[in-house]
């Protein structure tokens, strides 16, 4: 079974430029979740969507958005960039909305704005 | 809010030998999740667990649910176990929110 997948692996902007990153869950998984790791600090939550809608979003500027689509693939959408955006990304996927359970996390994309 | 704590940041062990690293919450939860991030990025999880303990090869977690407090051993450590070590909690019913982190690294 394929686990989650994310792509691009890498990717380079330049400064205002807009970014997509995408992740598909793993089949079955209704939950998707995107995290960003910037460098040396820890894993912050972006964005949470189920079943197609947004759940939750954490402290990020409107320019960071994203999408689920009907087959629970989901995309994230960085706007205007700034430096300080460059980080990895990581989403994950669980197989309901509790907390409680597992998560599975894709490789990441790792973002550089110069 | 709840706030999470890792400790040691930093640790470096010879192989063979019995590592453990803690994490405490300040917030009463549901259940607390044990993550492994390997050099490049990729993140595993290893634990979920909402009380007692949980083992899993030469990994264990433990968690004690009244001191806000869970802690990951490995025994017999190996230089494959060189990693991040990432614990996460709910707050609220719609986000985790994560440690810092501890680096491990394991000398052959």
């Amino acid at each position: 079974e394929a686990g989650v997948t994310q792509s691009p692996t890498h990717l380079i902007k330049t400064r205002g430029q807009q970014a997509t990153l995408r992740c598909s869950p793993i089949s079955g998984h209704t939950s998707v979740y995107w995290y960003q790791q910037a460098l040396g600090l820890g894993l912050q939550f972006l964005l949470w969507y189920d079943e197609g809608e947004e759940r939750n979003r954490g402290n990020f500027p409107p320019r960071f958005s994203g999408r689920q689509f009907p087959n629970y693939s989901s995309e994230l959408n960085v706007n205007a960039l700034e430096l300080e955006d460059s980080a990895l990304y990581l989403c994950a996927s669980s197989l309901g909305i509790s907390l409680s359970e597992k998560l599975f996390f894709g490789s990441g994309t790792q973002l550089s704005v110069l | 809010k709840n706030e999470v704590e890792q400790s040691p940041q930093n640790l470096t062990a010879q192989e063979g030998e019995f590592i453990t690293i803690n994490c405490s919450y300040s917030v009463g939860i549901s259940a607390l999740h044990w993550l492994q991030q390997h050099p490049g990025g990729g993140i595993v999880s290893l634990f979920m667990l909402s009380s007692g303990k949980k083992k899993h090869g030469r990994l264990i977690a433990t968690i004690n649910i009244q001191e806000k407090h869970s802690s990951l051993h490995i025994t017999a450590s190996h230089p494959r176990d060189s990693a991040v070590y990432i614990c996460a909690v709910p707050e609220g019913a719609q986000k985790l929110v994560f440690g810092q982190g501890t680096r491990l690294t394991i000398n052959p």
